[in-house]
């Protein structure tokens, strides 16, 4: 079992609300990703960090920002939420220095905004 | 274009049978191919990781296959359980780039009825 936590674990919002979603690991990794999903889709790599103070952006274009201050820690904001950032948004973290490692992902943060 | 497809998308099986799930890739260079499991909800979960030299991989009732000569992975479940009910996700990585860039299939839903 991964030592990988996300909450809140569902959020229903209305549009123009500032929300964080939370993610922490336990593992000491030092790469962290977050990912968006829609139902029945495949998973989109919209930020990722190689370590404290480093951000990037993936692939898949998003409003939101991310920080990472501490190791543990990789907090993902939206400043004004819209419908069509309705979503599932994963995080997950791996620990290796090569392409071969492991992504170990969080429960997901089921996201609903009105 | 680099791209992981998964057949079929959902797949209904009783309980005690096998079923065997595909996935073809395009990715290239190509760097490993892992099995996830999503639960509903719930973040996927790493079954198996095959690199270009490993032709298949066990774990558990779950075996994956991989002829990277076609570009063709399978992973097959051996007398399912309800507890199998669940989205498999292929995920290819590619070899070329720093972060080992991952490419999702869309996955398949299983689902396995008493």
């Amino acid at each position: 079992e991964a030592d990988i936590y996300q909450t809140p674990r569902y959020l229903v919002i209305g549009t123009g609300k500032k929300i964080t979603l939370e993610c922490s690991q336990t593992m000491g990794h030092d790469k962290m990703y977050w990912y968006q999903q829609d139902p029945g889709m495949e998973l989109h790599l919209i930020h990722y960090s190689y370590g404290v103070n480093s951000t990037e952006k993936g692939d898949l274009s998003s409003e939101s920002t991310v920080s990472r201050i501490r190791t543990e820690h990789f907090p993902l904001t939206l400043e004004s939420a819209r419908p069509s950032h309705t979503s599932q948004y994963l995080c997950a973290s791996s620990g290796l220095a090569q392409s071969t490692d492991t992504q170990y992902f969080g429960p997901g943060t089921r996201l609903t905004v009105l | 274009k680099n791209q992981v497809e998964q057949s079929p998308q959902s797949l209904i099986i009783l309980e005690g049978k096998n079923c065997t799930l595909q996935c073809n890739y395009t990715v290239s260079p190509f760097s490993n191919l892992r099995w996830y499991k999503q639960d509903t909800g719930r973040g996927p979960v790493s079954l198996t990781i095959m690199t270009f030299s490993e032709n298949t991989k066990s774990n558990g009732r779950y075996t994956a296959t991989l002829d990277a000569d076609t570009k063709q992975s399978s992973l097959h479940i051996t007398a399912s359980q309800l507890s199998d009910s669940a989205s498999y996700i292929c995920v290819v990585t590619d070899r070329g780039s720093t972060l080992g860039r991952l490419y999702f299939g869309r996955g398949t839903q299983l689902t396995v009825w008493p």
